[in-house]
Formats: structure tokens, C-alpha cells, sequence
């Protein structure tokens, strides 16, 4: 199967400080990739779709000027966590579609993030 | 919209009994189903998946067949182990939205020894 990168894989953060995480499709092109978010013993939420070349499309609630989200290449994604707040601390997933004839999402590793 | 709706747990079970977690959807389009499974503390695994009406997924003794008739796509299992205790994930998608994911609720497995 396809696979998809996620960097890093843990991360502690002083509250108001930004991080940023990383989504990268290995072995082809994603002109989609997707973040979730899940808090403990939750399900997983989609917070953004991010399409390359153009601004992410949010869902409602999430917040966009703290959850900035960059699609530079077909390979690349980043979600970046602004303004870090002990409440912002959960697992972050990110999804690319590879489309074609077996169309399908690929899940990256995941993120757990703690804001201290 | 799409959504997806899985059986409550936790579910607590012996070691070799028989597993079912029951999972439903709707959708507006022809989806994808899928089995995911998440051990403590780590990212999502894929388990299992099917593409069309019918189509049986499989793996490590896990099945699923698409209904499309019912909306489902039950998860068995014929014995459990140890090592199955996880949370399972129901979940579909489908190429009217872009290939997003949706998952539901989850469901907590505990096999006792």
C-alpha cells in the first residue's frame, strides 16, 4: 500500500508557542490530504481538507487562524497549531487520497501533542 | 451527509469467544468501507476494507461484508485473542468527498485471558 509520513510523532510545547507538524505522501501525489483530530478515547474528527495550490477548506468549528494549513506540493501538507493553549493538546491524523484506479486514503502515523 | 454509525462498547469478551461489532452508514454516494483499528497509545491501522456491494474484507481473522441492501458492514470475528483489546473504527468514504474519511464513534474491545 501507499504510504504516508507523519513528523513528528510526539511533540511537547510551551502554551503560546506555534507548532508545526508534517504530512508527506511517500510513493505519489496527493492533490488532497486531510486533518483529523482526536481527543482521548474519542473518535476521530475531521477538522480541514487540504487541496494543493489552494486555501484548505475548514469544517464548521475549526478555528482556521489557529489551525493554518499549507498544501505547497503534491506531496506535502503541514498543519501548524498557533498560539499553542493546553486545550489544542491531542492526537493530530493526516489522510492523502491517491486517486486513480484504486482510489483510496492513506493515514499518516499520527501526532500527539502536549501543550504544557 | 454522510455518516456512520457503530455499536457502543466497551465490549468485554473471553479469550475465543465470537466477536461482532455492529457498524451502519449512510451515504449519499457509492462509498468505500472500512475497518480500522487503533491499539493504546499508536496511530490507525487499516483492517480491512470493500469497495462494492457484496464485497467480503478480510484479515488476521476479521471479516466484514458490504450491504448495501442493509446499510452495514458488520465486523467478525470467530475467536478473539488477547491481542485483539483495541479500539475498532467503522468508517467509509467516498469520491464525492474528495476522499474524505468519516469515522464513527469507535468501539472498545477487552479480551480476557
Amino acid at each position: 500500500g501507499a504510504v504516508v509520513s507523519q513528523h513528528p510523532s510526539r511533540v511537547i510545547c510551551k502554551s503560546g508557542t506555534s507548532v508545526k507538524i508534517e504530512c508527506r505522501s511517500l510513493d505519489f501525489q496527493a492533490t488532497t490530504m486531510f486533518w483529523y483530530r482526536q481527543f482521548p478515547k474519542q473518535s476521530l474528527m475531521l477538522m480541514a481538507t487540504s487541496n494543493e495550490g489552494s486555501k484548505a477548506t475548514y469544517e464548521q468549528g475549526v478555528e482556521k487562524d489557529k489551525f493554518l494549513i499549507n498544501h505547497a506540493s503534491l506531496t506535502l501538507s503541514t498543519l501548524t497549531v498557533t498560539s499553542a493553549h493546553p486545550e489544542d493538546s491531542s492526537f493530530y491524523i493526516c489522510s492523502a487520497a491517491r486517486t486513480g484506479r484504486f482510489s483510496e486514503a492513506f493515514f499518516g502515523q499520527g501526532t500527539r501533542l502536549t501543550v504544557v | 451527509g454522510n455518516s456512520v454509525t457503530q455499536m457502543e462498547g466497551p465490549v468485554t469478551l473471553s479469550e475465543e469467544a465470537f466477536l461482532t461489532i455492529n457498524c451502519t452508514y449512510t451515504a449519499t454516494g457509492y462509498p468505500s468501507l472500512f475497518w480500522y483499528v487503533q491499539y493504546p497509545g499508536e496511530g490507525l491501522q487499516l483492517l480491512l476494507k470493500a469497495t462494492k456491494a457484496d464485497d467480503k474484507g478480510s484479515n488476521k481473522g476479521f471479516e466484514a461484508t458490504y450491504r448495501k441492501e442493509t446499510t452495514s458492514f458488520h465486523l467478525e470475528k470467530g475467536s478473539v485473542q488477547v491481542s485483539d483489546s483495541a479500539v475498532y473504527f467503522c468508517a467509509l468514504s467516498d469520491d464525492t468527498g474528495g476522499f474524505k474519511t468519516i469515522f464513527g464513534a469507535g468501539t472498545r474491545l477487552f479480551v480476557k485471558a
